[in-house]
């Protein structure tokens, strides 16, 4: 079935970097772009990043700019998501999703499926 | 960058029917999806396209939208959909390429 699973949960201090991994299954990887979106403790979500399927092309969330780096490995069908300079406020489950999209009525919708499980990440001195 | 607004919390009986709202300028552009989040699990698509349901989800879900507002409606809510509801679109913002969620409604079934 269509997959997404992430690495483990991480303990960093601040300052410090933390690298993500996101397998995919199920699909074809290479067809796909990918997002992160990341959710604090009891808060909502909150979109990152994108990489296209051949992993040339990111975006970035502006408030993100400079700290955070996705890329893919298409050989493994494995995404990844570094983010660096780590503060107490980057304590957060972070979540990698499949975009998907669709024209319709001369509109355009996007929509994230499926989701991996999620990786907590804890910044702590 | 846009924002998209949901109430904070919505309350429902079991069996009967409920309505969430999300409301953002990006909505005039953009469909929205809506996803089901429940305690320590990931958030789950109930909703694209505005009013398109993926295969699993029940049919009790619905959605809707006009203008600047979408709609996530259910018909019979069960104690199983007590979970938080997030609405997302794209940013219209031209400035640069952006998601946005609402910040969520927290559903009770009572």
């Amino acid at each position: 079935q269509v997959q997404l699973v992430q690495s483990g949960a991480e303990v960093k201090k601040p300052g410090a970097s933390v690298r993500i991994s996101c397998k995919a299954s199920g699909f074809t990887f290479t067809d796909y772009w990918m997002h992160w979106v990341r959710q604090a403790p009891g808060q909502g979500l909150e979109w990152m990043a994108l990489i296209n399927p051949s992993g040339e092309t990111t975006r970035y969330a502006q408030r993100f700019q400079g700290r955070v780096t996705v890329t893919r490995d298409t050989s493994t069908s494995t995404l990844y998501m570094e983010l660096s300079s780590l503060r107490s406020d980057d304590s957060a489950v972070y979540y990698c999703a499949r975009d998907n999209s669709q024209q319709r009525d001369g509109f355009t919708g996007w929509w994230f499926d499926p989701w991996g499980q999620g990786t907590l990440v804890t910044v702590s001195p | 960058s846009s924002e998209l607004t949901q109430d904070p919390a919505v309350s429902v009986a079991l069996g009967q029917t409920v309505r969430i709202t999300c409301q953002g300028d990006s909505l005039r552009r953009y469909y929205a999806s809506w996803y089901q989040q429940k305690p320590g699990q990931a958030p789950v698509l109930v909703i694209f396209l505005n009013d398109i349901r993926p295969s699993g989800i029940p049919d009790r879900f619905s959605g809707s939208g006009s203008g600047n507002t979408a709609s996530l409606t259910i018909t019979g809510a069960q104690a199983e959909d007590e979970a938080d509801y997030y609405c997302s679109s794209r940013d219209s913002d031209y400035n640069y390429v952006n998601w946005v969620f609402g910040g969520g409604t927290k559903l009770t079934v009572l």
